[in-house]
């Protein structure tokens, strides 16, 4: 199947610096990405939807000043937490949308986010 | 919001099948079940997906009930590496909806040896 990489793997960061994740599909063009955040023992949260060459679309209750997303080009979506405080500590995962007859999605292997 | 209720947790024994069910009974005509599954702190697997029809790919089998309010998700031989939780989606893919994923709790598997 198609590979998705996520960097860095993990992250430790004072609180109120910003931190940014990279999330690349390696082997497909992706126009469409997402991003998820998962914290301890729960589910996957759907946070926003990446295309490139257009602004994001995010869920509800997600901050879009917080979690700026970039999609630059058909390999790259950037995540950047903003002003990053102890509550954004999670893990972190993107995933790319194969276009095609059965739309498949590829997830990256997450980062982990660790905010002091 | 997720579209699906499976139970939180399921044993099962190496080398048996296990069985997994996913309630989506307010499921539309044009979306479709997927299963997914994550390792611990690992990102989600795909594993298969259907509409109507029931399906085999090397990893599972997926059998629809014919009202599609229900699946299961078969895995034929269980091995210790099975061992996730193993999420049941049922997803759009027209429109503003596509490719979008809403996870539930999932199931976690245990595969004892």
């Amino acid at each position: 199947g198609a590979v998705v990489s996520q960097h860095p793997s993990r992250v430790i960061c004072k609180s109120g610096t910003s931190v940014k994740i990279e999330c690349r599909s390696l082997d497909f063009q992706a126009t469409t990405m997402f991003w998820y955040r998962q914290f301890p023992k729960k589910s996957l949260m759907l946070m926003a939807t990446s295309n490139e060459g257009s602004k994001a679309t995010y869920e509800q209750g997600v901050e879009k000043d917080k979690f700026l997303i970039n999609h630059a080009s058909l390999t790259l979506s950037t995540l950047t937490v903003t002003s990053a405080h102890p509550e954004d500590s999670s893990f972190y995962i993107c995933s790319a949308l194969l276009a095609g007859s059965y739309n498949e999605q590829f997830f990256g292997p997450g980062t982990r986010l660790t905010v002091l | 919001d997720a579209k699906t209720t499976q139970p939180p947790s399921m044993d099962c024994a190496e080398g048996r099948a296990a069985n997994l069910p996913c309630n989506h009974s307010t499921i539309s005509g044009n979306e479709y079940v997927y299963w997914y599954r994550q390792i611990h702190s690992q990102g989600p697997q795909y594993i298969i997906h259907g509409l109507k029809n029931n399906e085999t790919n090397e990893m599972a089998s997926l059998i629809i009930t014919e009202d599609r309010k229900s699946s299961t998700l078969i895995l034929p031989h269980a091995t210790l590496r099975d061992t996730a939780v193993y999420y049941c989606i049922v997803r759009g893919d027209r429109g503003s909806t596509l490719g979008r994923l809403y996870f539930g709790r999932g199931t976690q598997l245990t595969v004892w040896p």
